[in-house]
């Protein structure tokens, strides 16, 4: 029932791109993408309901294919403050707003 | 900006003792939420809470567990007789049921 993400871990130079996926094996209602800074709480970056569509946020967007049952996380030209571990959170239906967190992915961005 | 508050921000308590976390949710959100995270671990779903009644809870938050909105603004999460095993960092978190959930920093519960 937890989403899985991959890759597990990712290190990245300063400018670089990385893709991170979350892949469930239930429906989903949405799809919630958060980053986790060592010691800290999870913080919002956006959320892709079912629809199929595509959301940007500065330099990080995502994609949801409902029908797949996944969602992917796009960081381009990356920069220190990425840093951190990425979760997808997934809801199954509107009703309830419960969020199952995926396995996690770890970004390191160097200089 | 709005931020959702959490008290106290560390808490130690032996086994078995009783233990109440506090949130502040932000002010216009109507949905609440209570999660935990292990050391090293993913975040997971304990409650959601809205209009002053559990609206769905995992089956982590057994009779050990209870929450409660005792006024306008204060969202409480009670673990009676805790263990070892309960130790854990609590995040409250709040929706206005539309979008994305915010989080509070957060209190470290150690169980000695």
């Amino acid at each position: 029932q937890q989403p899985v993400q991959s890759p597990q871990a990712v290190i990245l130079r300063e400018g670089e791109d990385a893709v991170i996926n979350c892949s469930s094996s239930k429906a989903l209602y949405s799809v919630h993408w958060y980053r986790q800074k060592h010691g800290e709480a999870p913080v919002f970056l956006m959320i892709l309901l079912k629809g199929g569509e595509q959301k940007g946020h500065e330099k990080i967007s995502a994609s949801f294919n409902e029908k797949k049952q996944q969602s992917s996380l796009y960081l381009t030209a990356s920069q220190l403050s990425y840093s951190g571990t990425y979760f997808c959170g997934t809801e199954r239906d509107g009703a309830t707003n419960k969020l199952i967190f995926g396995t996690g992915t770890l970004l390191a961005v160097q200089p | 900006e709005p931020e959702v508050t959490q008290t106290p921000s560390h808490q130690v308590t032996q086994m078995g003792q009783e233990v109440i976390l506090r949130c502040v949710p932000i002010s216009n959100h109507l949905y609440f939420y209570w999660y935990r995270q292990i050391l090293g671990q993913k975040v997971e779903f304990l409650v959601s809470f809205y209009n002053n009644e559990i609206s769905e809870k995992s089956e982590i938050f057994d009779d050990q567990f209870s929450v409660e909105r005792p006024d306008g603004s204060n969202f409480t999460l009670k673990i009676r007789s805790t263990k070892l095993e309960d130790s854990a960092m609590y995040f409250c978190a709040s929706s206005d049921g539309a979008g994305g959930q915010f989080f509070g920093p957060g209190t470290r519960l150690t169980v000695l």
